[in-house]
């Protein structure tokens, strides 16, 4: 049973260029949710995606947005990319039915932007 | 709005003896879900435990427990037999039932000692 990946694992940019990062959930589940987390600190929501909309959204400007595919994956994009979005990018998968479900995580895309 | 707070920024354990990593949260949510999640220095976030606010008993899994107080509003973790391998930083995270997203504390390092 595979479990949450991430594409790439690594990442530079430089400031003002744009990014997109992957990922492909758990098997059988169908959302996807999206974090963000500075050095030292820990992930902040950016936003989730169920049935190829954005169902939720953290405090994070339009610079990110995402997308869903009919096969559940999801990307990231990151447009005009400051110092700041230097981050670990976490995507986690769940299977929602309205309770508490857990998310479950992928490696992670470490971003430094230049 | 959910607030999650883990007071120990870092703790030290020798090896085999247990060890009570701290979170209290505050939420307006009348039915909800804590979490705990453990992230080795590779960076993927590993679900450990989960504890639901109705749950009668305290969930345990393996050598991990969830000291769950609800009137204190505190969901420790505990580790017992600690090995060198739980190093790793772990966070404690909730959600509610009315909000789809995971709210993260700042996390607890742990370092076990030989």
């Amino acid at each position: 049973d595979a479990g949450v990946t991430q594409s790439p694992t690594h990442l530079i940019k430089t400031r003002g260029q744009q990014v997109t990062l992957r990922c492909s959930p758990k098997s059988g589940h169908d959302t996807v949710s999206w974090y963000q987390q500075a050095l030292g600190q820990g992930p902040q929501f950016i936003f989730q995606y169920y049935e190829e909309e954005e169902r939720q959204r953290g405090n994070f400007p339009d610079r990110f947005s995402g997308h869903q595919f009919p096969n559940y994956s999801s990307e990231l994009n990151v447009n005009a990319l400051l110092l700041g979005d230097s981050a670990l990018y976490l995507c986690a998968s769940s299977l929602e039915r309205g309770g508490l479900e857990t998310q479950y995580f992928g490696p992670g895309t470490r971003l430094l932007v230049l | 709005a959910q607030k999650i707070t883990q007071t120990q920024p870092g703790m030290f354990v020798q090896e085999k003896e247990a060890v009570t990593l701290d979170c209290t949260y505050d939420t307006s949510d009348p039915s909800y879900g804590l979490f705990w999640y453990k992230q080795p220095s590779s960076g993927e976030m590993i679900f450990l435990i989960y504890q639901g606010s109705y749950d009668q008993q305290n969930a345990t899994e393996g050598r991990y427990s969830l000291n769950f107080q609800k009137a204190r509003k505190s969901a420790n973790l505990v580790i017992s037999a600690s090995q060198l391998g739980d190093s790793a930083m772990y966070f404690c995270a909730m959600r509610g039932v009315a909000g789809q997203n995971f709210v993260f504390g700042p996390g607890t390092r742990l370092s076990v000692l030989p």
